[in-house]
């Protein structure tokens, strides 16, 4: 079946320091990647998104592409801040209605 | 872009009391909506699938009768927690599919519920 396997944290960098989160993804077919964000006492936001193999998706500084290669969708952001500090899912979905399958989810810590 | 809402945000309950949760989506129609379930510092733990006008079909280990899903519109469905005990505590949060937006969900702000 379709699994997500995304890097264990809790990370912790300071502000301004680069982000990397790695997601590595076991599908059939060609699923759509998400990455999701939960900012603590919230629900989940979609942070960005890539639908095929190439495809960069990008969002306020957070950047992920889409490698079917490696079959992985890493998070990277250049410099990051304090108001970044939240838990982050990588995710898949097929074609269809079916649900969204997640990583167990990877907790950010960004002191200044 | 699409919204989904659920209500309420916060819940407090006595053991073996029932809550509904509510998620609508509110500018479009969600043919299919998920709930999901969140234990403190884990993933999301996929529930049930609430299809418009039928049965939810619930994952393994989740218990129909004690999580009643019901889907009586395009835009809400509905989580009622029967006879709630404190090991039902969570945070519960819905999805719902703009069938317009292929493969992407939009998640509900979640509903924190405290059973004491």
């Amino acid at each position: 079946g379709n699994s997500v396997t995304q890097m264990e944290g809790p990370v912790t960098l300071s502000e301004e320091a680069f982000l990397t989160i790695n997601c590595t993804y076991t599908a059939t077919g060609y699923p759509s990647l998400f990455w999701y964000v939960q900012y603590p006492g919230e629900g989940l936001q979609l942070l960005l998104k890539a639908t095929k193999a190439d495809d960069k998706g990008s969002n306020k500084g957070f950047e992920a592409t889409y490698r079917k290669e490696t079959t992985s969708f890493h998070l990277e952001k250049g410099s990051v801040q304090v108001s970044d500090s939240a838990v982050y899912f990588c995710a898949l979905s097929d074609s269809g209605n079916t649900p969204l399958v997640f990583g167990k989810g990877t907790r950010l810590s960004v002191i200044a | 872009g699409a919204v989904v809402s659920q209500h309420p945000s916060w819940v407090i309950c006595k053991s073996g009391t029932s809550v509904k949760i509510e998620c609508r989506s509110l500018d479009f129609q969600a043919t299919t909506m998920f709930w999901y379930r969140q234990f403190p510092k884990q993933s999301l733990m996929l529930m049930a699938t609430s299809n418009e006008g039928s049965k939810a079909t619930y994952e393994q280990g989740v218990e129909k009768d004690k999580f009643l899903i019901n889907h009586a519109s395009l835009t809400l469905s509905t989580l009622t927690v029967t006879s709630a005990h404190p090991e039902d505590s969570s945070f519960y949060i819905c999805s719902a599919r703009d069938r317009r937006e292929s493969g992407e969900l939009f998640f509900g702000e979640g509903s924190r519920l405290t059973v004491l």
